[in-house]
């Protein structure tokens, strides 16, 4: 079974610096997709990022970027010139491939991040 | 818009009193399933659905029933509902493949007195 381990319950960063939050995963899968999802106080699951396991080059979209390290499993994530709008819950996910199987994903238990002024 | 619709978004109810939490996906997808959210745990999932009428159990599907009868709807059942089913549920769709992420609703806050 997969696991996914986020050590950082909480963290807060002052507006405009950049913040880093950590996700690590135990699989002995080689193909899987791995995911950042932000959680507001809206409650709503917006998905922030994705990176394929078989492709070495880390995703980015726009000011979120991640570094995935597949030999050590971890699977970071950077949101650089954070704005008040990035506070929320943030999980990491893990999900392995499968063909007309269930693509669960498997969830951390969340880093609760907040922007200050 | 391409949205997942969930209902209630808050439901307050008695211990054994049956519940029914409905889930809607207007994107056509085949994959549905069912997490809770309980705080420290993250998301867990309850149940999925591959397709229409064809459902199976995730990691945590005990006191929980589901059905998909029509391609769109994906309906949780509580039949008695206990005070350890308080929780937070997100229904979730995607295409055949989650490889893009999946779309999930906006949540239903369930507490059990």
């Amino acid at each position: 079974a997969q696991t996914v381990t986020q050590s950082q319950p909480e963290m807060s960063v002052q507006e405009a610096e950049t913040v880093t939050l950590s996700c690590t995963y135990d699989t002995s899968e080689n193909n899987y997709y791995l995911f950042w999802y932000k959680q507001p106080p809206s409650r709503q699951m917006i998905l922030v990022i994705r990176q394929e396991a078989y492709k070495q080059q880390n995703a980015t979209e726009n000011r979120f970027s991640v570094n995935f390290q597949k030999a050590a499993k971890s699977f970071s994530l950077k949101i650089s010139d954070s704005q008040l709008g990035d506070t929320a819950m943030y999980f990491c996910a893990f999900m392995k491939t499968s063909n007309f199987g269930n693509e669960k994903l498997t969830f951390g238990t969340g880093t609760r991040l907040t922007i200050i002024p | 818009e391409a949205q997942v619709t969930q209902n209630p978004r808050y439901l307050i109810t008695v211990t054994g009193k049956k519940l029914t939490v409905t889930c809607s996906q207007n994107m056509n997808h085949e994959y549905m399933s069912w997490y809770r959210q309980d705080p420290g745990l993250g998301l867990r999932q309850i149940y999925y659905s591959m397709n229409v009428e064809v459902t199976d159990k995730g990691d945590v599907p005990e006191g929980y029933k589901v059905s998909r009868k029509e391609k769109r709807n994906f309906p949780l059942i509580l039949e008695s509902p206990s005070p350890n089913q308080t929780s937070l549920y997100f229904c979730a769709s995607s295409p055949w493949t989650g490889k893009n992420g999946y779309t999930f609703g906006s949540g239903t806050r369930l507490t059990v007195v």
